[in-house]
């Protein structure tokens, strides 16, 4: 049973708009959630969090809206640009345990 | 330029065999993670240590699968013995605790993974 769902196995957009990448999660104990992006070859880097205290976390062309009712986290990319392409992971955390989800790839087209 | 170190960085081994994946992590950092990686789980956390004593190893299948931290600067995965079901790729992180301990609020640092494949 996963806890944390990316229901988007790919994502394309073209260079310069906005990539909107979605999670869901069913665990309403989870208080801290992040997105990390990966490369082939290499681990996951820590991209940007938010606490279940906020509902927004903005950081440069990133940002990371939570919608706690929903359930539901989304990690916005404004422009997106042709480094950005990487599988990108949402997790989400509490005290005793974290949890990724399976990835988006997502594809920036020049 | 800080980085977690895994070793080896590919295996390849037989049913049946002992495998030892390594991780020396970042310097000063007190918290280090075991995950793994496979196309259908996506990234599943492992194990979890804090100050070198596990914390969290509900992931992890007890019957095969041992943890452990050695000292500060090395961890070590190892899978005896090993079954075609535990190829993936397997990634260390390290990161440095806030006072609550708390697993979801540690920036974690990521190794570049170890691809094991069990023929």
């Amino acid at each position: 049973d996963q806890q944390v769902k990316q229901n988007s196995p790919s994502l394309s957009v073209q260079e310069g708009r906005i990539s909107i990448l979605n999670c869901d999660y069913t665990n309403s104990m989870f208080d801290y959630f992040l997105w990390y992006k990966k490369y082939p070859a290499e681990g996951p880097t820590f991209l940007i969090s938010i606490s279940s205290i906020k509902d927004k976390n903005e950081d440069g062309r990133f940002t990371v809206f939570l919608n706690k009712s929903a359930k539901h986290l989304s990690l916005h990319i404004v422009p997106s640009q042709p480094g950005d392409s990487a599988v990108y992971f949402c997790a989400s955390g509490s005290a005793r345990q974290l949890t990724f989800g399976s990835g988006t790839q997502l594809t920036v087209l020049p | 330029d800080a980085r977690v170190t895994q070793t080896p960085r590919d295996k390849v081994t037989e049913m049946g065999q002992e495998v030892t994946m390594r991780c020396q992590p970042i310097l000063g950092h007190n918290t280090v993670f075991w995950y793994r990686q496979t196309m259908m789980q996506g990234l599943e956390l492992l194990a979890y240590f804090r100050n070198r004593a596990p914390l969290d190893d509900s992931g992890m299948p007890k019957d095969r699968f041992s943890a452990e931290m050695p000292d500060a600067t090395l961890a070590t995965l190892k899978i005896q013995p090993s079954e075609p079901r535990d190829s993936a790729v397997y990634f260390c992180a390290s990161g440095l605790a806030r006072t609550s301990g708390h697993p979801g609020l540690d920036t974690q640092y990521f190794g570049p993974g170890t691809r094991l494949t069990v023929l």
